[in-house]
């Protein structure tokens, strides 16, 4: 069975410092997808960053980048120049694609807190 | 329009009341999802919509009653629910099923609807 897991229940950044997040991942499976994804107390989740297991290159999007390394199945996520917008409950997930049926598989989440 | 919509906002139940959550999306996806969260902890799926087909329901209690009237359209239904069912239900969809071409995998989540039953 896949599982996620981030070994941080919480983190705390300076603003505008730069704060990485752990998440490693178990699977047998070749292709999937991972993702981050963000959800403040307002509690609707938004997707940060988006990996296909089968591109090496890292994604970034803005201030997010990934250090995804498949060998050993971890999926990190960087957040340069932190924001007070920042401040959320972050969830590493994994999906599997293909097949007839797919589920996608949380961690347990990190709490980030930004301090001005 | 990139949104998932869910009705109502807040709902505050008996256990004996029938109640329905209401989720709309209109980003032409054909998959469709409920996941339940309980504070501080991460979403679990309860149940997937492949082309308006049950695809997957996760060992949820007969309480739940998920219903696809459309390819926009998922509601959930609740009947006889118990107090530590008290959740954010959240609605999720996505581009098609698992086994569609081109999918980008990402799931698109509404605000959720926040239940507690009494």
């Amino acid at each position: 069975a896949q599982t996620v897991t981030q070994s941080q229940p919480e983190m705390s950044v300076q603003e505008a410092e730069t704060v990485t997040l752990s998440c490693t991942y178990d699977t047998s499976e070749s292709d999937y997808y991972l993702f981050w994804y963000k959800q403040p107390p307002s509690r609707q989740m938004i997707l940060v960053i988006r990996q296909e297991a089968y591109k090496q290159q890292n994604a970034t999007e803005n201030r997010f980048s990934v250090n995804f390394q498949k060998a050993a199945k971890s999926f990190s996520l960087k957040i340069s120049d932190s924001q007070l917008g920042d401040a959320a409950m972050y969830f590493c997930a994994y999906l599997v694609y293909g097949g007839s049926q797919g589920n996608l598989i949380f961690g347990k989440g990190t709490k980030l807190s930004v301090k001005p | 329009d990139t949104e998932v919509t869910q009705t109502p906002k807040h709902l505050v139940m008996g256990m004996t009341n029938k109640k329905s959550l209401k989720c709309e999306q209109h980003m032409g996806h054909r998959a469709m999802y409920w996941y339940k969260q309980k504070a501080k902890k991460p979403p679990e799926l309860m149940f997937v919509y492949s082309y308006e087909k049950l695809s997957i329901n996760e060992s949820v209690p007969s309480r739940f009653s998920p219903e696809c009237p459309n390819s926009s359209l998922l509601n959930l239904h609740l009947h006889a629910l118990q107090p530590e069912d008290s959740a954010l239900y959240l609605c999720a969809s996505s581009q098609g099923s698992y086994v569609a071409g081109g999918n980008t995998g990402e799931l698109f989540f509404g605000e959720g609807s926040r239940l507690t039953v009494l």
